[in-house]
């Protein structure tokens, strides 16, 4: 069975612009969870995805945002990127109102 | 909102000891605890998780306890051996763990062989 997975694996972008990071759950899974892991700071909660809508998201500004498609695939997209938003970010999925939750490999994002 | 503490922030034993990291958690409302184990450059991996209508739980050389009076919960490694070197996180979630994981700042514990 194929874990979650998570592309591109690295990315670079310069302040300003946007980015795109993009996560499909394990087969099965219709729950998206997406974290910030910023060095020294462990993993922060962002947004949570169920069955196509947005559940709860965490102390993050608006410009962080995402969906989740019919096929439980879910994107996270970051406008106007700052340099405080390199970190990796981890998406993890898990089946509906139910532990554990699965982690993929998670997207490098480095700002310029 | 919730709040975990996770102590220490690191931990250096000997191969063939035991370690111990504890966290502590503010909301009683939270009912599921898991931990992850990230290795470098790696995802992180849930080696144990518990539920907070058991005390205790096992699995070979690790094991999870939790004190819902007290509002803590411990991971204990026993006979740790140099691939057990990794950082450890600790989390709480409320409803099962269906909502969200609020996490621990980890711990990197590193085995001497």
């Amino acid at each position: 069975e194929a874990g979650v997975t998570q592309s591109p694996t690295h990315l670079i972008k310069t302040r300003g612009q946007q980015a795109t990071l993009r996560c499909s759950p394990i087969s099965g899974h219709t729950s998206v969870y997406w974290y910030q892991q910023a060095l020294g700071l462990g993993l922060q909660f962002l947004l949570w995805y169920d069955e196509g809508e947005e559940r709860n998201r965490g102390n993050f500004p608006p410009r962080f945002s995402g969906r989740q498609f019919p096929n439980y695939s879910s994107e996270l997209n970051v406008n106007a990127l700052e340099l405080e938003d390199s970190a990796l970010y981890l998406c993890a999925s898990s089946q509906t109102g139910m532990a554990p939750q699965h982690f993929g490999d998670g997207t490098r994002l480095s700002i310029l | 909102g919730e709040n975990v503490e996770q102590h220490p922030s690191t931990l250096s034993v000997q191969e063939g000891d035991s370690a111990v990291i504890k966290c502590t958690y503010s909301d009683s409302a939270s009912n599921y605890f898991p931990w992850y184990k990230q290795e470098l450059g790696k995802r992180p991996q849930l080696i144990i998780d518990i539920r907070s209508n058991v005390g205790e739980k096992k699995d070979q050389r690790i094991a999870v306890t939790l004190n819902k009076t007290a509002k803590h919960f411990s991971l204990h490694i026993t006979e740790t051996q140099p691939e057990d070197s990794a950082v450890y996180f600790c989390a709480a979630s409320k409803k099962g763990g269906s909502e969200k994981l609020v996490f621990g700042k980890g711990t990197k514990l590193t085995v001497n062989p």
